[in-house]
């Protein structure tokens, strides 16, 4: 069965202070895996997709990189208003393209 | 930017009530989404819909749930007699295509539905 587990739960970091949050993912093969960005109460906004092992995106402040087993999102002095909930989510083979999400991880960036 | 529009935001019913959550997918984009998020769980696929019928559905979307591409623009979530346990956050998503690669879903900012 595919499984998407993120961690940590929450992390509260100091404004500029550089962290990375995990996504570890088990999936029968794998077809993309999707980091988004969720604001309370709002729909989940659209940061990277991965494809393979060894993939690495950019934009911004965030850095995603992506192994067989698991993706980092990477952030790199980051300010108050990246404050929010990241989710991961995986595409596998045998599915017909539904996303498998994890529990997300809720970030706090104090100013 | 285009994105994915959904009506209404907010949505309260009787048990046992229908309701029709409405979702204007992104213009040049052919496949559709529901999913839900019951308040502090994870996002949950209830189904995917592409030329007129549904491609792929979760142990979720059961003989209560149905969906319907009405007109060119429209996309629409049925409940037919809600439960107290379909109260959720639901969204909606549409992608351009399926290909060798897959294409990114694109989510609206949801419908909150409370029954009671």
């Amino acid at each position: 069965e595919d499984q998407v587990t993120q961690s940590p739960e929450a992390l509260r970091l100091q404004e500029g202070e550089s962290s990375s949050l995990n996504c570890s993912y088990t999936v029968s093969g794998l077809r993309g895996l999707f980091w988004y960005r969720q604001d309370p109460g709002k729909g989940p906004e659209f940061l990277f997709t991965l494809y393979s092992a060894g993939e690495e995106k950019e934009k911004e402040r965030l850095k995603a990189t992506l192994t067989k087993k698991e993706s980092f999102l990477h952030i790199t002095a980051p300010k108050p208003e990246d404050s929010a909930t990241y989710l991961c989510a995986v595409q596998g083979m045998d599915s017909n393209y539904q996303l498998i999400w994890g529990a997300g991880t809720k970030l706090i960036i104090k100013p | 930017e285009p994105e994915v529009t959904q009506t209404p935001s907010h949505q309260v019913t009787q048990m046992g009530q229908e309701v029709i959550l409405r979702c204007v997918p992104i213009s040049n984009h052919l496949y559709f989404y529901w999913y839900r998020q019951i308040l502090g769980q994870k996002v949950e696929f209830l189904v995917s819909f592409y030329n007129n019928e549904i491609s792929e559905k979760s142990e979720i979307f059961d003989d209560q749930f149905s969906v319907e591409r009405p007109d060119g623009s429209n996309f629409t979530l049925k409940i037919r007699s809600t439960k107290l346990e379909d109260s959720a956050m639901y969204f909606c998503a549409s992608s351009e295509a399926f290909r060798d690669m897959q294409e990114t879903q694109y989510f609206g900012p949801g419908t909150r539905l409370l029954v009671l």
